[in-house]
């Protein structure tokens, strides 16, 4: 059982590219979501998904776009990289159980360096 | 809005040594408050949770009570190990999101346990 999967673990980037952080969960967990974690800071929300399909913007949403095409999978994309998002990207994913979702499994983290 | 502030790290403690990590919250309800574990190279993982006013949560000899009348989860160990050495994360879940656990995070407090 892998849990919640990402890639890259590191990547660098130049300002103006673009690219695509994968996240892919083997739990059948209906609910995924996107953090970024900046230094001395605690996680903030990007983006988050309720089901294949849904998704919503997070508290950060700017400069990222998500899908949700199938349950396991929830890439976000990056389309013109600037320093300021340099940082360190968390997935995370949750089963709805009746009416309380339960605990948020994370990923190991994808390390990004936007120059 | 809600917010958690935990306190700032680095810890250095000597194995065995008591530990306390003080977090404090705000939020306008009533939310559920978590300790997250992040170890070396992994994602983060739930280490306890309490989901109601006077709840003690409690795991791998980590304990949490969650006093509505200080706002406080401060979480504590008797006698830390090596093995502890990780990065810790306080948080509450939105109470307004019924059935969607967005997480508001603290910014985490990195415990280095000396042996």
């Amino acid at each position: 059982n892998a849990g919640v999967t990402q890639t890259p673990k590191f990547r660098i980037l130049k300002i103006g590219q673009s690219m695509t952080l994968q996240c892919t969960q083997d739990m059948n967990h209906n609910y995924m979501y996107w953090y970024r974690q900046d230094p001395g800071m605690g996680l903030k929300l990007i983006y988050y998904s309720v089901g294949a399909g849904i998704t919503d913007k997070g508290e950060v949403p700017n400069g990222y776009n998500v899908s949700r095409s199938t349950t396991e999978d929830f890439p976000l994309r990056l389309e013109l990289a600037a320093p300021s998002q340099t940082s360190v990207y968390f997935c995370a994913s949750t089963r709805l159980a009746g009416a309380i979702t339960d605990t948020q499994y994370f990923g190991p983290g994808t390390r990004l360096t936007v120059l | 809005g809600n917010s958690v502030t935990q306190m700032e790290g680095p810890v250095t403690l000597s194995e065995e040594a008591f530990l306390t990590i003080n977090c404090t919250y705000t939020a306008t309800g009533y939310p559920s408050l978590f300790w997250y574990v992040q170890y070396p190279g992994e994602g983060l993982q739930l280490l306890l949770k309490a989901t109601k006013a006077d709840d003690k949560g409690s795991n791998k000899g980590f304990e949490a009570t969650y006093r509505k009348e200080t706002t406080s989860f401060h979480l504590e160990k008797g006698s830390v190990q090596v093995s502890d050495s990780a990065v810790y994360f306080c948080a509450l879940s939105d109470p307004s999101n019924f059935g969607n656990e967005k997480l508001t995070f603290g910014t985490g407090t990195r415990l280095t346990i000396i042996p």
